[in-house]
Parts: structure tokens; sequence; C-alpha cells
């Protein structure tokens, strides 16, 4: 059984379309993340929930956004996709903030045309 | 904020050659951690490292955190074609918020 799984793991779309990303993890964590990882692979956070509460919210373009329907689910929406999108998206789950106990999703390619 | 800069970004190294990166933070480092990313794969925790002058190792890896000179390295040796990848160290900075650097990516030549 895959600890964090996200779907899709490839993705291709157009400019302007709107697109979801889902995470699911089975660890019992209680604090879930998406990070951003660039052409540079520059890897940056872009939120965290804890409890399903938004705790951490990067700078990042409110075209983005996370829904966390339970604790084990962190979802990222993005509305109205640019070219600038194009990257790879990591979900990760901790037990609390402990980050000893961080596991990585695979990651979801997105790339925008 | 803290910022991580690891050096080199790239290294290219025949099998079985020793390799060494270096992370360097511009604040105190608390806990530090390595990840491994392989092509098309996702992230792959290596160690974690807490005090100063803890060393582990995994396998051919070893990692050592220099709290003075708030840097940590990662020295593989006798290097092989599976250890290329990149290498990501992170910083635990507030909320469990990890702070990455930019990443060195590692070939192995056979």
């Amino acid at each position: 059984d895959t600890a964090v799984s996200q779907t899709p793991k490839y993705l291709v779309t157009q400019m302007g379309n709107d697109k979801s990303i889902k995470c699911e993890q089975n660890l019992g964590h209680d604090t879930m993340y998406w990070y951003k990882q660039d052409s540079k692979k520059f890897l940056k956070i872009m939120f965290s929930y804890n409890n399903k509460e938004l705790i951490i919210n990067e700078t990042v373009p409110n075209r983005f956004s996370p829904k966390s329907p339970d604790k084990a689910h962190l979802n990222l929406h993005i509305n109205s996709l640019e070219l600038g999108d194009s990257a790879v998206y990591f979900c990760a789950s901790s037990q609390g903030y402990s980050l000893n106990t961080i596991y990585f999703g695979e990651g979801s390619w997105l790339t925008v045309v | 904020s803290q910022e991580l800069e690891q050096s080199p970004q790239s290294l290219i190294v025949q099998e079985g050659k020793n390799l060494t990166i270096n992370c360097t933070s511009s604040k105190t480092l608390y806990g530090l951690y390595w990840y491994k990313q392989k092509y098309g794969e996702g992230l792959i925790f290596l160690m974690m490292l807490q005090k100063g002058g803890e060393e582990k190792s995994h396998e051919k890896i070893t990692a050592k955190l220099d709290e003075k000179k708030q840097q940590s390295s990662l020295h593989i040796t006798a290097s092989q074609p599976s250890h290329a990848g990149i290498y990501l160290c992170g910083a635990d900075t507030s909320y469990g918020k990890l702070t990455f650097g930019q990443g060195t990516i590692l070939t192995v030549h056979p």
C-alpha cells in the first residue's frame, strides 16, 4: 500500500483550464502539505493543513485552492491554469509538525500548454 | 527566512569515485534532512540530523552536521549508477515547514 498517493501522476492540459490533483494518505497522520518543484528543481512549500485546518499558506496565487475534506485527504485545485504553473507538485503528510515522520507522495507532473 | 544553498549544483563522476555535496544554511540549523529524488520519481528520505557533530550513515552514504558552520555535508563512497539523482537538503523552520536547497544533480557514469 502506498503511504501517500497522488493522482494523476501526469497531467497535460491547456492554458485557462481548471484542474485538480488529489492526495490521500493512509498513515493516520494529521498534517498534510503541498509542495511545488519548479523547472530548476527548487522545492517550495505551498500549503499545509493540520486536522483539516489551514496552517501554512505561502505566497501562492489565489487560483490555487487546497481543500481538505478530512484528515486523510488534501486536494489541490488550480483555476485558470497558466504556463508558469507547469511543475511537479508533491503532496506530503506528517504526524503533527514532526518532520522526522514526513512522507512524500511520488509527485504529479503538470504540464500546461 | 531561512535559506539553504547546496553546492555543487551538479556533479558528474565516474563510477567508483567518492563525492561530497554540501548544504549551507543562512540561519542556525535545528534539524537537517537529506532526500534523494530519482528522475521521474518522488522524494526518498535518506536521513535526518539534529545535533551538532552528528553523523549518520545509510549504506554508502554518510551525512554530517556542523552546527557552528551551519552546514551539512553528504558523502558518497564508491559511487554507483544507482546513486544518480537529485539530492536535496531540507531544514526544519516552523510548523512543520521544510525549506529546501535548490538540489544537486548527480550523474554517475559506469
